[in-house]
């Protein structure tokens, strides 16, 4: 069984520009969580998407955003890039949306130069 | 106050040792607990999951819970110079997972 595919795996971009990450998850998982990981601040979650609706949420500014399909392969977008969203983005999918148990399996990650 | 927090480490353990990791976490809500390795520019991978009150093994693995002192720990025995590596503590209520910053444990020949 094929694991969680993150594309693209690295990225550099400009300040101000945007960008549009790619998660397909386990096939048959319908929940696909986002994450950013810095040095400073670990791993932080951004959203999750479960049948293609929003269910959680972070602490992030609305220039994080994403998506779902109906194949529950989801994309994030940041848009107005900053030099702090330099990070490694994490996806990561489960069977069904956060519930006692329920296990997450990562991606690869996308790693984000933003200069 | 963080809402899972572990000791940042480095841990340092000689080969074939016991290798302790701990992490306490603030919200009662928090019903599930994981534990994921990540070796460095890798994703994290699990190596544990605990939701009953104990402990469980897997291995050379033993995690333990005590939801009263909302506290997690994980065990690593026979420890490799393969288990070093940064250990991701995490727990997850019906809405949210919260991660801890991760302690970098490190095996000594």
């Amino acid at each position: 069984k094929a694991g969680v595919t993150q594309t693209p795996r690295y990225l550099i971009k400009t300040r101000g520009q945007q960008v549009t990450l790619s998660c397909s998850p386990i096939s048959g998982h319908r929940s696909v969580s986002w994450y950013q990981q810095t040095p400073g601040q670990g791993l932080q979650f951004l959203f999750e998407y479960f049948s293609e609706t929003q269910r959680n949420k972070g602490n992030f500014p609305g220039r994080f955003s994403g998506r779902q399909f109906s194949n529950s392969r989801s994309e994030m977008n940041v848009s107005t890039l900053e030099l702090g969203d330099s990070a490694l983005y994490l996806c990561a999918s489960s069977l069904e949306s956060m519930r006692v148990g329920n296990i997450q399996y990562f991606g690869a990650g996308t790693r984000l130069s933003v200069l | 106050q963080k809402e899972v927090e572990q000791n940042s480490g480095p841990l340092s353990v000689p080969e074939g040792a016991i290798a302790s990791l701990n992490c306490t976490y603030s919200d009662r809500g928090s019903q599930s607990f994981f534990w994921y390795r990540q070796y460095s520019g890798k994703s994290p991978e699990l190596i544990m999951f605990i939701y009953s009150n104990g402990d469980k093994e897997d291995g050379r693995f033993t995690a333990q819970l005590n939801k009263a002192s909302q506290y997690v720990s994980l065990l690593i025995r026979d420890s490799q110079p393969s288990d070093s590596a940064t250990y991701l503590c995490a727990g997850s209520s019906a809405s949210k997972i919260i991660f801890g910053s991760g302690t970098r444990l490190s095996i000594r020949p």
